[in-house]
């Protein structure tokens, strides 16, 4: 166990639906990193927050929306959702913005029907 | 372009034998390198990791990696494998200067013969 959870476990939705996704970092962890895992795209990352403030950006889609709140856990919200955002979601968390290391969560498995 | 890359898709070996699974990357400078493995219908787990020192690390259930900086991998190596090992394995890396996201390899998925 990381310390790192995320909930829901498992989320069917129907397309154009939004969804939010939420991550509690490990306790005194100040950066959650959102990562993407497809079928077609593998493993990717998505965004990154540090204390409430967006760090980096990857391969995040405009639908995608992402914030980190005082308490520090991580909300991702994915909105018009299609067929091809069915993937498992990863949110992984570090004590800093400068940390080598992340500690990954069980992921939320996201089927769009 | 900077990249990590996992040239095997799929390796089959018996229980017992030893494992190797490769890895290697693109980066003008060395990465910090990492391998994790993600069991079915898990997450992943870190099973060791790369930054700088004695390019010969270990990690956790048995595993071991080496880093040789001129053919640019970092592969990972079991001396005896276990039929619980079978999973998927990815390469990570954290390039240099980035805002420490990790870049992955395609992984690799290891398959355990009785």
């Amino acid at each position: 166990d990381s310390g790192v959870t995320q909930t829901p476990k498992h989320l069917i939705t129907a397309t154009g639906q939004r969804v939010t996704l939420r991550c509690s970092p490990r306790s005194g962890d100040l950066s959650v990193y959102w990562y993407q895992q497809s079928l077609d795209q593998g493993l990717q990352f998505l965004i990154h927050y540090y204390n409430g403030e967006e760090r980096a950006k990857g391969n995040i889609l405009e639908r995608f929306s992402a914030q980190q709140f005082p308490d520090l856990h991580s909300e991702l919200n994915l909105s018009s959702l299609e067929l091809g955002d069915s993937a498992l979601y990863f949110c992984a968390s570090s004590p800093s913005g400068d940390s080598r290391e992340q500690y990954f969560g069980p992921g939320t498995r996201l089927t769009v029907t | 372009a900077q990249s990590v890359t996992q040239p095997d898709i799929h390796i089959t070996v018996s229980e017992g034998a030893s494992l190797e699974l490769r890895c290697n990357y693109s980066y003008g400078a060395t990465p910090y390198l990492f391998w994790y493995v993600q069991s079915p219908g898990q997450g992943l787990q870190l099973l060791l990791k790369y930054f700088s020192g004695d390019t010969l690390v270990q990690g956790i259930k048995g595993f071991e990696a080496e880093f040789k900086r001129s053919q640019s991998s970092f592969n990972l190596r079991k001396p005896s494998v276990h039929w619980s090992d079978a999973a998927e394995y990815f390469c990570a890396v954290v390039a240099p200067g980035s805002a420490r996201q990790l870049t992955f390899g395609s992984g690799t998925q290891l398959t355990v013969l009785p």
